[in-house]
């Protein structure tokens, strides 16, 4: 089947505007997570869904970071107000099952803050 | 100190060569290790995982892991241009942490 969709794969914005972005998860998948890659800092972990919770918000940067998903499929990352360093490449994958550890991953979106 | 510590490379290789990819980690509270290649512009693949320690091999990649030295290695065999990557380790802790900590990758090169 289908794997791991993200949109959009490119997104530019200016400092200060809100941007979302999607990710279609591998169907019947209920495990969720959020990933971001920055040249600095590598992929850093930011929050996972287990159907639609989400028990553990600490990798979240800032409050300016939100996530949801509902239905336990489709799930959005929110990030308000922007910074130039929020610019990265913004990764999901999807796994069968919390705990296993077969986590497939998206295209990404490239975020730019300028 | 991060958690996890990988060499950035970047590596180059000829076509055939044996690679060896490593990783060092401070918390002996990692369980499971995987390996994830990534090609420019891409997403992570997962290549393998093991949980304990001792060696895992599938085709022309073997996965080892000493938990003692808290040291991880891949080695690819007989390199093909197909392989060039960058190369992720990862890790994650038991029980209900389910968040994967990465290493920040080695850029590997192999020539024809």
């Amino acid at each position: 089947g289908a794997g791991v969709s993200q949109s959009p794969s490119n997104k530019v914005t200016e400092k200060g505007k809100d941007v979302e972005l999607r990710c279609d998860p591998i169907s019947g998948h209920t495990a969720l997570y959020w990933y971001r890659q920055s040249l600095g800092q590598g992929l850093e972990f930011l929050i996972y869904f287990q159907g639609n919770s989400a028990p553990d918000k600490s990798g979240l940067p800032s409050d300016r970071f939100s996530a949801e998903r509902t239905g336990g499929s489709v799930s959005t990352l929110t990030i308000q107000r922007t910074q130039q360093e929020d610019s990265a490449v913004y990764l999901c994958a999807s796994s069968l099952e919390i705990g296993n550890n077969e986590q497939f991953f998206g295209p990404g979106t490239r975020l730019t803050v300028l | 100190q991060k958690e996890v510590e990988q060499d950035p490379g970047p590596l180059s290789v000829p076509e055939g060569a044996i690679v060896s990819l490593n990783c060092t980690y401070s918390n002996s509270a990692f369980q499971y290790f995987m390996w994830y290649r990534q090609y420019s512009r891409k997403g992570p693949e997962l290549l393998m995982y093991t949980y304990s320690s001792g060696n895992k091999e599938d085709g022309r990649f073997t996965a080892q892991v000493d938990k003692s030295s808290k040291y991880i290695s891949l080695f690819i065999r007989d390199s093909q241009p197909s392989d060039s990557a960058t190369y992720l380790c990862a890790m994650r802790k038991g029980g209900s942490n389910y968040k994967l900590t990465f290493g920040k990758g080695t850029l590997l090169t192999v020539n024809p």
